[in-house]
């Protein structure tokens, strides 16, 4: 149980397009769903957290009106990257919590690779 | 603030020796501590947690972790590693009253047969 989907695993787009990331909880219900990004060799940063019927809350630094997350149920977060630049490649993961569970554990999807030209 | 260092960009361990993966920790209030591991271009998948109870916690893989309050450590640990055993690993925390993981650097282990 508690698995976690992301779609697609792998995206190449031109600069100035936007793209569409999927994150789903395949078998479980999130609430909560969180957004990492990640350069290579380096740790997981998050982005915002995703909060289903509201708004995402991001962290500091990251533009809310670049990186468009959208909860509208409680199996599937979307991440948009607007008007991407060469500088958005990166590794986006998301993961999810599972509503109601005492674990405090976090369930990470696979990955999608971005790559802008 | 909370943060977690993982001193180690690379641990490099021979087939069947002990292999130790070091992370300490600064968080408010009691920390929940977790190890994670990464393949390339993977996720990451949950080895182990500390969220109470006894230091030494054992998790997925034949991998354990002590939880050391005094030197604010909770590092990773396994008797005897195996090649399919070199990925990343990375150590994370939990605040108390909030959902956000706050990740190390990561540590890149190698397993040489």
């Amino acid at each position: 149980g508690a698995v976690v989907s992301q779609h697609p695993s792998r995206v190449i787009c031109k600069s100035g397009t936007s793209v569409k990331i999927e994150c789903r909880s395949l078998d479980f219900q999130a609430t909560t769903m969180f957004w990492y990004r990640q350069f290579p060799k380096q740790s997981l940063m998050l982005m915002a957290t995703s909060n289903e019927g509201s708004k995402a809350t991001y962290e500091q630094g990251v533009e809310k009106d670049k990186f468009l997350i959208n909860h509208a149920s409680l199996t599937l977060s979307t991440l948009t990257v607007t008007s991407a630049h060469p500088e958005d490649s990166s590794f986006y993961i998301c993961s999810a919590r599972v509503d109601r569970d005492t674990t405090y554990e976090q369930y990470f999807g696979p990955g999608t690779r971005l790559t802008v030209t | 603030a909370q943060s977690v260092a993982q001193p180690e960009d690379q641990v490099n361990v021979a087939e069947g020796n002990p292999l130790t993966v070091k992370c300490t920790y600064s968080v408010s209030g009691n920390p929940y501590l977790f190890w994670y591991v990464q393949y390339p271009n993977r996720g990451l998948q949950f080895l182990l947690k500390y969220i109470t109870g006894d230091n030494l916690v054992k998790g997925s893989y034949g991998f354990e972790a002590e939880f050391n309050k005094s030197q604010t450590s909770f590092h990773l640990k396994k008797p005897s590693a195996l090649v399919s055993d070199s990925a990343l690993y990375f150590c994370a925390v939990r605040e108390y009253n909030f959902n956000k993981f706050y990740f190390g650097s990561g540590t890149k282990l190698n397993v040489k047969p």
